[in-house]
């Protein structure tokens, strides 16, 4: 099946600063999500990006299907932030949405 | 529009008890998906409902999960014994047609198992 990798595993930030998220799949996908998920557990929509590039707020996201990797932008990060961030995609086999192992972010005052 | 409904929040129980969870989709959501999360881990799916029928349940253990989409709305997903490894929380999600359109979760249930 299909392969989700993320990096890096852990980030540690000072508020303020930007950051770059990456998510790599192993093979052709037909849908690809970004989530934050709160300290309470919920898992909250970021992006619906299966390709290109999106933007809302302070994060953007682009996916390069052809080279298998998108990227999710955080400028101006802020103590809010905070969190483990999940990229899970769908192969184009309209098969199961395959989570990677998340991004866990600390943004620091 | 409503959300991902489920219940209970959290649910505490002992070893070899059995536990029911539910949840509603959003409404008009024809596929409905149930993950297992392990602290410390990413969302493992469990089972995927396309309406009332099975579309994925490779990750169940049917030994003692099972879950039920009646009337292809509303869901609940039992254990039944459970044991001290089930402990996790279980989210449900629903996408409107297929799994390649977007998804969206509901709040989850922590089960704790003693």
């Amino acid at each position: 099946g299909i392969q989700v990798e993320q990096s890096p595993p852990d980030l540690i930030l000072q508020e303020g600063a930007n950051s770059t998220l990456r998510c790599n799949f192993s093979d052709s996908v037909n849908n690809l999500q970004w989530f934050h998920q709160n300290p309470w557990g919920q898992l909250i929509n970021l992006f619906y990006i299966p390709s290109g590039t999106k933007q809302n707020g302070r994060l953007s996201a682009t996916t390069v299907a052809t080279e298998r990797y998108s990227l999710l932008y955080i400028s101006s990060s802020q103590t809010t932030d905070s969190g483990v961030y999940f990229c899970a995609v769908v192969d184009n086999q309209g098969g199961k949405l395959i989570f990677g192992q998340g991004t866990e972010l600390s943004v620091k005052p | 529009e409503a959300g991902v409904a489920q219940s209970p929040r959290y649910k505490i129980i002992e070893k070899r008890q059995s536990v029911a969870f539910w949840c509603n989709p959003i409404s008009g959501h024809a596929t409905l998906y149930w993950y297992q999360q392990i602290l410390g881990q990413g969302p493992k799916l469990l089972i995927q409902f396309q309406n009332n029928g099975v579309v994925d349940d490779s990750q169940l253990p049917k030994d003692r999960f099972s879950a039920e989409r009646l009337k292809g709305v509303d869901s609940t997903l039992k254990i039944q014994p459970a044991k001290l490894e089930d402990s996790a929380v279980y989210l449900c999600a629903s996408s409107s047609i297929w799994s390649s359109t977007e998804a969206f979760f509901g709040q989850g249930t922590r089960l704790t198992v003693v």
